[in-house]
């Protein structure tokens, strides 16, 4: 079963707009991570942000936390064509810290 | 320093055939998984191994579906006989750090592609 849930599910931005994603999840986690996959190639770790932490910053990467929400956002500011890719939000948790990804986003970035 | 090698890249074959996936960690990470990510999905763990020891298979379909980590390095995940819908893409990952570490990254291969006919 999948426990995050990103919105929106398509986002097409021109380049050098921000781009903001959503993701909810159900359960209490250890910490969030984003990860970005690219057409046709693994999935690359982008940034993690803890349970006890509300904001992460990481180059043109912004997440935010909100466990009351239970919610979180990425943010990627002056977006550019090679940001175009698939977003997916994992949520660790448990004692074993597994990792549950969500259905992912894509993103468009027109040059 | 190499990243998380698979192979192959690509498999068609029949349904009712046996398909095998091979997978090699990057140098030194104990902890290696196996994800099924379908079209339009995030991936979904399969088995997560320590060393040679599988310590979380629970969602690994083991009527057809078996995985083996010989000497706790290189790891195998076969199907037989593959069914219809296991067209999918099969992602290993692997990571550095011990099972229960919270904030292991985990490092994934480029995916091996099946399709079954």
């Amino acid at each position: 079963s999948q426990q995050g849930e990103e919105d929106p599910q398509a986002l097409s931005i021109q380049e050098g707009e921000n781009a903001t994603m959503n993701c909810s999840y159900k359960t209490s986690i250890n910490n969030l991570q984003w990860y970005r996959q690219n057409s046709g190639r693994g999935l690359v770790h982008l940034i993690l942000i803890r349970s006890n932490e509300r904001e992460k910053h990481s180059g043109r990467l912004r997440v935010t936390l909100d466990t009351s929400k239970k919610s979180s956002s990425l943010l990627i500011t002056a977006s550019r064509a090679a940001d175009t890719a698939s977003y997916f939000c994992a949520t660790n948790s448990g004692a074993n810290s597994k990792l549950t990804f969500g259905k992912g986003i894509t993103l468009s970035v027109r040059p | 320093e190499a990243g998380v090698v698979q192979s192959p890249r690509y498999k068609i074959i029949e349904k009712k055939q046996p398909v095998a996936f091979w997978c090699n960690p990057i140098s030194g990470h104990n902890t290696l998984y196996w994800y099924l990510q379908n079209l339009g999905q995030g991936p979904e763990l399969l088995i997560r191994y320590e060393n040679e020891e599988a310590v979380d298979d629970s969602q690994l379909p083991k009527d057809r579906f078996s995985a083996e980590r010989l000497k706790g390095v290189d790891s195998t995940l076969k199907i037989q006989p593959a069914e219809l819908g296991d067209s999918a893409v099969y992602l290993c990952a692997s990571s550095a750090g011990a099972w229960g570490n919270a904030e292991e990254t985990q490092y994934f291969g480029p995916g091996t592609r099946l399709l079954v006919l």
